[in-house]
């Protein structure tokens, strides 16, 4: 009963490192999104898929880049991090287009310095 | 001005007591509205989601929604020490389709 996977859990990157923030469902969802959360200020959505091979931008997009290859997986790409990128990464996963069943995983937390 | 106007707290009450989480929220076209759960260095975890205005209850929990007033509620009652987390809330619709748009989240902290 896996859920939403994402990894890694804890990450700490240098200015101008890359990465890749992994994300995988086993519920055959179609619908997946990557949130970051800072503190007081909520969760931003920053890109959402709504099937495989088709990703959009949320609202805070500049700095990753997305891919949805599969059904199941939905990595988050960082070019050149930058420390306003430090927060918390979360995915998630949707069954509808509602957006009344979204399920999150648990989270990766970036530092950049 | 924010979407979704949430109060951020942080809330403590004691055991037992009824607890009120409120969101107010500028968008009209919002259709769902939901409550996560988030506990420290853990992900969201759905809670209750209401469909348009009207109340929902699930055990100890109450959700309401004034799509009038653009005012949504959460009560729990009888909390619990277990009910420590921060609570956010989310909704969805119109343009936005199934994107969410949350608030800030509210700490609750009960205390034993």
């Amino acid at each position: 009963n896996a859920g939403v996977t994402q990894t890694p859990k804890f990450r700490i990157l240098k200015i101008g490192q890359s990465m890749t923030l992994q994300c995988t469902q086993d519920m055959n969802h179609n619908y997946m999104y990557w949130y970051r959360q800072d503190p007081g200020m909520g969760l931003k959505l920053i890109y959402y898929s709504v099937g495989a091979g088709i990703t959009d931008k949320g609202e805070v997009p500049n700095g990753y880049n997305v891919s949805r290859s599969t059904t199941e997986d939905f990595p988050l790409r960082l070019e050149l991090a930058a420390p306003s990128q430090t927060s918390v990464y979360f995915c998630a996963s949707s069954l509808t287009a509602a957006g009344n069943t979204i399920y999150f995983g648990e989270g990766s937390w970036l530092t950049v310095v | 001005q924010k979407e979704v106007e949430q109060d951020p707290g942080p809330l403590s009450v004691p055991e037992g007591a009824i607890v009120s989480l409120n969101c107010t929220y500028s968008n009209s076209a919002f259709q769902y509205f939901m409550w996560y759960r988030q506990y420290s260095r853990k992900g969201p975890e759905l809670l209750m989601y209401t469909y348009s205005s009207g109340n929902k209850e699930d055990g100890r929990f109450t959700a309401q929604v004034d799509k009038s007033s653009k005012y949504i509620s959460l009560f729990i009652r009888d909390s619990q020490p277990s009910d420590s987390a921060t609570y956010l809330c989310a909704m969805s619709g119109g343009a936005s389709g199934s994107r969410l748009t949350f608030g800030e989240g509210t700490q609750l902290t009960v205390n034993p």
